[in-house]
């Protein structure tokens, strides 16, 4: 059955880096864009980034735009986060979810891997 | 981009129906049919429900609905049931390869 699962969040001090992945199974990966959500208890459901289905084409959120990457792997069916300069604001837990074919929303999500940034 | 705007809380009971709204601006809701909804029980991911303003996924009870007009959706959920308790949240494109949440209702069958 279609699977989406997060790894790769920690705690890490303000400034320093984080590479998040997801492992994807039960679909064709390749076929479809894939983005990344974040929520906090503050503030809810944050839009983070969107990938093309071939990894061309990629949209961030204002608020991580120079600082995150999204990228990912076809052949191994992963996405991934790099998260780079992170503030303390980016604490959350991560959630990658799967573009809707439709494209404007999205349709399956996995369950998240949580990041902390503190000193 | 500022959160879509939901009622924090929203309570019926068994077999009675409950109707969520999410109000945005023009710049979102008012100008795409690209509303969603989604569902999250505590600990879980979140669940699509509605797409597309009131397209429902294939194994969505027919029990939940969707609609808009002018800048607000809303969720309707008839007959109420036990397991319908649980978080939810719209979503709208905002244009320019945008997303945009709501911030959240938490459902409470009594």
């Amino acid at each position: 059955q279609l699977q989406l699962v997060e790894s790769g969040g920690g705690v890490v001090q303000p400034g320093r880096s984080l590479r998040l992945s997801c492992t994807a199974s039960g679909f064709t990966f390749s076929s479809y864009g894939m983005h990344w959500v974040r929520q906090t208890p503050g503030k809810g459901l944050e839009w983070v980034a969107l990938i093309w289905y071939d990894g061309n084409t990629q949209y961030y959120a204002e608020s991580v735009k120079g600082r995150f990457t999204i990228s990912r792997d076809n052949s191994k069916n992963t996405l991934y986060l790099q998260m780079n300069s992170l503030r303390a604001e980016d604490t959350a837990l991560y959630y990658c979810a799967r573009r809707g074919i439709g494209g404007y929303y999205f349709d399956y999500w996995g369950r998240g891997t949580l990041v902390t940034v503190s000193s | 981009q500022s959160a879509l705007t939901q009622p924090p809380s929203a309570s019926g009971s068994p077999g009675q129906s409950v109707t969520i709204s999410c109000t945005g601006t023009s710049s979102d809701v008012g100008t795409y049919d690209y509303v969603s909804w989604y569902q999250q029980h505590p600990g879980k991911a979140p669940k699509l429900m509605i797409y597309e303003v009131s397209r429902r996924p294939s194994g969505v009870p027919d029990r939940f609905s969707g609609s808009k007009s002018g800048n607000t959706a809303s969720l309707t959920v008839s007959g109420l049931q036990a397991e319908d308790e649980a978080d939810y949240y719209c979503s709208s494109y905002a244009g320019s390869n945008n997303y945009v949440f709501g911030t959240g209702t938490k459902v409470t069958v009594l």
